[in-house]
C-alpha cells in the first residue's frame, strides 16, 4: 500500500509552546489529507480536512486558530498545535488518499501517529 | 444517527474460530468501504477495501458488502491471538472517508 510518513512520532513540550507535526505522502500525491486526534481507549476523531492550496476544513468544535493546518504541496501537510496545554495531550494521526479527490476504492493510508504530551 | 455504526464489543472468539465483524452505514452515496485494524497505541492499518456488492477474499480475510441493506462485514478465518485489535469500518466517497468507532476483537488462545 501507499506510504504516509508522520514526524515526529512523539513529542513532549511545555505548556504554552507550539508544536508542528508533519505528514508526508512518500510515493503518491495527495490532494487531500486528514488530521485525527485519538484519546486513550477512544475512537478516532476527525479534526480537519487539509486541502492542497486552500484553507483546511475544520470539524465542528475544533478551534482553527489553535490547530493550524498548512497543505502547501501535494505531498506535505502540517498541523501546528499553538499555545499547547495539557488537555491537548493526545495521539495525533494524519491520513491521505491517493489521487485528486480520492480514487474510488482507494483507502486512506495513515501515518504512524504523533504522541503529544504537554507538561 | 452516526454515518457508520459498529458494535464496540469486545467480541471474543477462541483461537481458530471465525470472527465476524459487522458495520452499517447511512449514506447511500458512499462509493467504497474499508476495514482497518488498529493495535493499541498504533495508527490504523488498511486491511481490506470493497466497493462492489458481494464478497472479496484476501487470505484469511473476507469482506462482504450489501449496498441494498447498507451493510458491510469482515470475516476473519482461523483467528489468531495476533488478530486481537480494534477493527474500524469506514465508508468513502470521492473525498471524505468516514470511520466507525471500531469493534474490539479478542482472540482467546
Amino acid at each position: 500500500g501507499a506510504v504516509v510518513s508522520q514526524h515526529p512520532s512523539w513529542v513532549i513540550c511545555k505548556s504554552g509552546t507550539s508544536v508542528k507535526i508533519e505528514c508526508r505522502s512518500l510515493d503518491f500525491q495527495a490532494t487531500t489529507m486528514f488530521w485525527y486526534r485519538q484519546f486513550p481507549k477512544q475512537s478516532l476523531m476527525l479534526m480537519a480536512t487539509s486541502n492542497e492550496g486552500s484553507k483546511a476544513t475544520y470539524e465542528q468544535g475544533v478551534e482553527k486558530d489553535k490547530f493550524l493546518i498548512n497543505h502547501a504541496s501535494l505531498t506535505l501537510s502540517t498541523l501546528t498545535v499553538t499555545s499547547a496545554h495539557p488537555e491537548d495531550s493526545s495521539f495525533y494521526i494524519c491520513s491521505a488518499r491517493e489521487g485528486s479527490f480520492g480514487r474510488l476504492g482507494a483507502g486512506a493510508f495513515f501515518g504512524q501517529g504523533t504522541r503529544l504530551t504537554v507538561v | 444517527q452516526k454515518e457508520v455504526e459498529q458494535n464496540s464489543g469486545p467480541l471474543s472468539v477462541p483461537e481458530g474460530a471465525i470472527a465476524s465483524l459487522n458495520c452499517t452505514y447511512s449514506d447511500r452515496g458512499s462509493q467504497s468501504f474499508f476495514w482497518y485494524r488498529q493495535y493499541s497505541g498504533k495508527s490504523p492499518e488498511l486491511i481490506m477495501s470493497i466497493y462492489s456488492n458481494g464478497d472479496k477474499e484476501d487470505g484469511r480475510f473476507t469482506a462482504q458488502l450489501n449496498k441494498a441493506s447498507q451493510y458491510v462485514s469482515l470475516l476473519i478465518r482461523d483467528s489468531q491471538p495476533s488478530d486481537s485489535a480494534t477493527y474500524l469500518c469506514a465508508s468513502g466517497g470521492y473525498q471524505k472517508v468516514t470511520f466507525g468507532t471500531g469493534t474490539k476483537l479478542q482472540v482467546i488462545p
